[in-house]
């Protein structure tokens, strides 16, 4: 099956500081991949959807300067927290679409494992 | 706008019996997908099962299987013969244009021995 990583697993930073996190698709192409966030026992919010070689199109209610998205690659999404707060602190999930099917038609969305992040 | 609902927040079962967790959504949309997803604690997204709106044949996935009523807008999943490694938090699920998903709020599912 296809497989999406995250990068790091978990991270502690200081309040003030930016995060970097890292979604690859290991075995496919995904032109398009989607950030989650989900809070201590509640459901997966959709924060924004990243497309390869152009700009993500976020949520409303979020903040695109301060959740940078990049999509450089087909096989690769970041996702840069900016001047991190203890309110940032959160669980993000990546999940990633096969590219070869056009945007019309049903796509399965691969998850990554996700990444664990705290804000001192 | 999509909203998907999950009524139960917590559910529990005997192990090797029967349980069925609901799930109602709101659409204006005719064609779509549904799904059922499963997070253990390793909260690991893991696809359970999906649904194509437009199949009237509700899906089965050895032992999982939904109820799929498209007038009522209701998606329930069925666990039989439930396993302790069945224990997780479920999610179902609206996949809208463009391949996004909307989750419920979750059902805690909890079997025990």
């Amino acid at each position: 099956g296809a497989v999406v990583s995250q990068h790091p697993s978990r991270v502690i930073c200081k309040s003030g500081t930016s995060v970097k996190i890292e979604c690859r698709s290991l075995d496919f192409q995904a032109t398009t991949m989607f950030w989650y966030r989900q809070f201590p026992k509640q459901s997966l919010m959709l924060m924004a959807t990243s497309n390869e070689g152009s700009k993500a199109t976020y949520e409303q209610g979020v903040e695109k300067d301060k959740f940078l998205i990049n999509h450089a690659s087909l096989t690769l999404s970041t996702l840069t927290v900016t001047s991190a707060h203890p309110e940032d602190s959160s669980f993000y999930i990546c999940s990633a679409r096969d590219s070869w099917r056009d945007a019309s038609s049903y796509n399965e969305q691969f998850f990554g494992p996700g990444t664990r992040l705290t804000v001192l | 706008a999509q909203t998907v609902t999950q009524s139960q927040p917590e559910m529990s079962v005997q192990e090797a019996e029967t349980v069925t967790l609901s799930c109602t959504y709101d659409t204006s949309e005719s064609n779509y997908y549904l799904f059922w997803y499963k997070q253990p604690p390793s909260r690991q997204m893991i696809l359970v099962i999906r649904q194509e709106a437009y199949k009237q044949q509700n899906a089965t996935e050895n032992r999982f299987s939904v109820n799929f009523q498209k007038a009522a807008k209701s998606f329930s999943l069925k666990i039989s013969d439930s396993q302790l490694g069945d224990t997780a938090m479920y999610f179902c699920a609206f996949m809208r244009a463009g391949n996004m998903l909307t989750f419920g709020g979750g059902t805690r599912l909890m079997v025990k021995p």
